[in-house]
């Protein structure tokens, strides 16, 4: 039973280009979450999307978007990129409904590299 | 309000000790409260999470005592090995909300 796999592992981007990053959903998952963490902080929430449909978003400008596939993939945007922008993007998935609707399990990561 | 304080913010602990980590949080509506365990490059792992009907729960060393009243609960790591060293994260989410997450604890286990 494959986890949540994200790809790619590394990218390395210089300022102004765009990336997009990917990620599949743990076997049975409907729901996706994507998260930013800065080196030494703890994860912090861009959005989320379930049903394709982006259900809540954190306090991210709008360079930031996704978009969740019918097989319920996932991809993250980020347009204009910053160099505060490099972090390690994480993504989690969950069941959206159940008795374990909020057990979020994450991917590796990828690490991002703005120059 | 919708702040969990994790506390401390790093901790030393000789092989075979008890670790424990605090976290603290304000919103009521919270129903669900997980530990994270990540090791440096890695993505978190979901270690343990409890739900508020319950005040304890265990899973083999690490054990999650919850206090409603004082809106508190904390990660106890029985016989720490040096393989626990990584860094721990609290949260807690309420329904099918985003997890709010402590600022983590840097846990090293000296052997």
């Amino acid at each position: 039973d494959a986890g949540v796999t994200q790809s790619p592992t590394h990218l390395i981007k210089t300022r102004g280009q765009q990336v997009t990053l990917r990620c599949s959903p743990k076997s049975g998952h409907d729901t996706v979450s994507w998260y930013q963490q800065a080196l030494g902080q703890g994860p912090q929430f861009i959005f989320q999307y379930y049903e394709e449909e982006e259900r809540q978003r954190g306090n991210f400008p709008d360079r930031f978007s996704g978009h969740q596939f019918p097989n319920y993939s996932s991809e993250l945007n980020v347009n204009a990129l910053l160099l505060g922008d490099s972090a390690l993007y994480l993504c989690a998935s969950n069941r959206g409904v159940g008795l374990s609707y909020n057990e979020q399990f994450f991917g590796p990561g990828t690490r991002l590299t703005v120059l | 309000q919708q702040q969990v304080k994790q506390s401390p913010q790093s901790l030393i602990v000789q092989k075979g000790g008890i670790s424990i980590i605090n976290c603290a949080y304000e919103n009521t509506a919270f129903d669900y409260f997980p530990w994270y365990q990540q090791f440096p490059g890695k993505g978190p792992a979901l270690l343990i999470a409890i739900r508020p009907d319950v005040s304890e729960k265990k899973e083999g060393r690490f054990t999650i005592s919850f206090n409603k009243s004082a809106k508190q609960f904390s990660l106890h790591i029985m016989d720490s090995q040096p393989g626990d060293s990584a860094t721990y994260f609290c949260a807690a989410s309420r329904a099918h909300y985003q997890l709010i997450w402590g600022a983590g604890t840097k846990l090293i286990i000296k052997p």
